[in-house]
């Protein structure tokens, strides 16, 4: 069964930084695509970034841009977003998916979603 | 990145159909057949309902449908259930290999 498992939300102060985690199992880490997407309190999904199969490609969305850093660890099974220089607007459930595959195709999709961590940006 | 366009709320009875659309630009939406819709419940992560504009999961039920025209996408809910309640969010690969999502959609079920 594909899980992956977030970790490494808390309260932070802005300006400050933190380091998710994202642990994957029940299938082939290092062949599959992963994701970070956000969810503030109350409101709708925002993509956060994207990392690919073996970390040579890394895409961001503008409001993070220059801030986050995606990054994988094949070796731990284990997905990263580190974000650096936090602001308020940052507060929101962090979730990590992976690509959707099936059979021996994978598609443009977020097909496995955690259950997310709280990063939670306040003094 | 501008978010897709979708209504706030969309309601129907039980065994009713209804549709929630998704309007986005000619550099998302508009170019590319990656167009995705995800049910959230309350507390709950996202779940994969449609992939690639009308592909539908294994596991996800055939009264879930979704097409596309132009630069709206849609997705249809038939035969509406009382556990179809839930945010529905629609969403798209763009021209600079990222995604942009929808605002979401509540469906209530009367």
């Amino acid at each position: 069964e594909v899980q992956v498992v977030e970790s490494g939300g808390g309260l932070v102060q802005p300006g400050g930084s933190l380091r998710l985690s994202c642990a994957a199992s029940g299938f082939s880490f290092s062949t599959h695509a992963m994701y970070w997407v956000r969810q503030a309190p109350g409101k709708g999904l925002e993509y956060v970034s994207t990392i690919s199969s073996n970390g040579g490609r890394k895409y961001y969305a503008n409001s993070v841009k220059g801030r986050f850093t995606i990054s994988r660890d094949n070796s731990k099974n284990t997905l990263y977003l580190q974000m650096d220089s936090l602001r308020a607007e940052d507060m929101a459930v962090y979730y990590c998916a992976r690509v959707y595959c099936s059979y021996l195709n994978c598609y443009e999709t977020l097909g496995y979603w955690g259950q997310g961590t709280l990063v939670t940006v306040s003094s | 990145q501008s978010a897709l366009t979708q209504p706030a709320s969309v309601s129907g009875s039980p065994g009713q159909s209804i549709t929630i659309s998704c309007t986005g630009i000619s550099s998302d939406v508009g170019d590319y057949n990656y167009v995705s819709w995800y049910q959230q419940h309350p507390g709950k992560a996202p779940k994969l309902m449609i992939y690639d504009v009308s592909q539908r999961p294994s596991g996800v039920s055939d009264r879930f449908s979704g097409s596309k025209s132009g630069n709206t996408a849609s997705l249809t809910i038939s035969g509406l259930q009382a556990e179809d309640e839930a945010d529905y969010y629609c969403s798209s690969y763009t021209s600079s290999s990222t995604y942009v999502f929808g605002a979401g959609t509540k469906v209530t079920v009367l």
